[in-house]
């Protein structure tokens, strides 16, 4: 199975801030990378797929890039609605296995 | 649009089985899959695994294989997840989302369903 493995797992930051957090694989997936964001009690709501397309309706704010096995997701200007956890998940081979997450907080 | 609606909270003993409900409406369910994902209590995102609604096909993850079934209906555009020999560590919420597929291939989530709380316990 390809391991999906992020960091910062936790992320302290303002109202106005611009966060990266960073997703790697254990081994090269090309682009078939999506991004998630929870908020608690919440479904996950789809962010991005193939590393850096925004899936319809999501805001500019949010953006992705990277290939092979190194991947970012980038949050500019936070507002307090971007305050969630955030998953990676690779659709490169079975299983589609996720990220542990990483959970944004207001600092 | 695009809709997942499952089906209500169940409480089941250990070694019981359940069967949880994803209806889509708002799209042709028979041009996409459906990808099923859980979470236990306070911990991360889990793939289970996915089915074809074109076809049926389905792909599991290797800890479920044996244990769970996913099928459609595509006359009601309702999609299921069967897990049986229920233990304690399924207690979890199930998700169904719409996954994209391309030559039989599953690719990304889209939508997502509100969620199933499945609670094993004694």
């Amino acid at each position: 199975d390809i391991q999906m493995t992020q960091s910062p797992s936790s992320l302290s930051a303002s109202v106005g801030d611009r966060v990266t957090i960073t997703c790697r694989a254990s081994q090269g997936i090309s682009n078939y990378l999506a991004w998630f964001q929870q908020k608690p009690g919440k479904a996950p709501k789809s962010l991005i797929y193939a590393a850096s397309s925004l899936q319809s309706g999501v805001p500019s704010k949010f953006s992705g890039s990277g290939s092979g096995t190194d991947f970012t997701l980038t949050i500019s200007s936070l507002q307090p609605e971007d305050f969630a956890t955030y998953y990676c998940q690779q659709y490169n081979s079975y299983p589609h296995t996720f990220g542990q997450g990483t959970k944004l907080e207001i600092k | 649009q695009v809709q997942l609606v499952q089906s209500g909270a169940e409480v089941k003993k250990p070694g019981a089985s359940v069967k949880v409900s994803c209806k889509a409406s708002g799209y042709t369910f028979t041009s996409y899959g459906i990808s099923w994902v859980r979470q236990a209590p306070g911990q991360g995102l889990e793939w289970m695994g996915w089915i074809s609604a074109y076809n049926g096909n389905t792909n599991y993850a290797q800890k479920l294989q044996g244990r769970v079934t996913m099928t459609t209906d595509t006359s009601t555009s309702t999609a299921y997840m069967e897990l049986r020999s229920l233990r304690s560590d399924d207690t979890a919420v199930y998700y169904c989302a719409r996954v994209r597929v391309f030559n039989q291939v599953a690719l990304w989530f889209d939508y997502w369903g509100q969620g199933t709380l499945v609670t094993v316990s004694s």
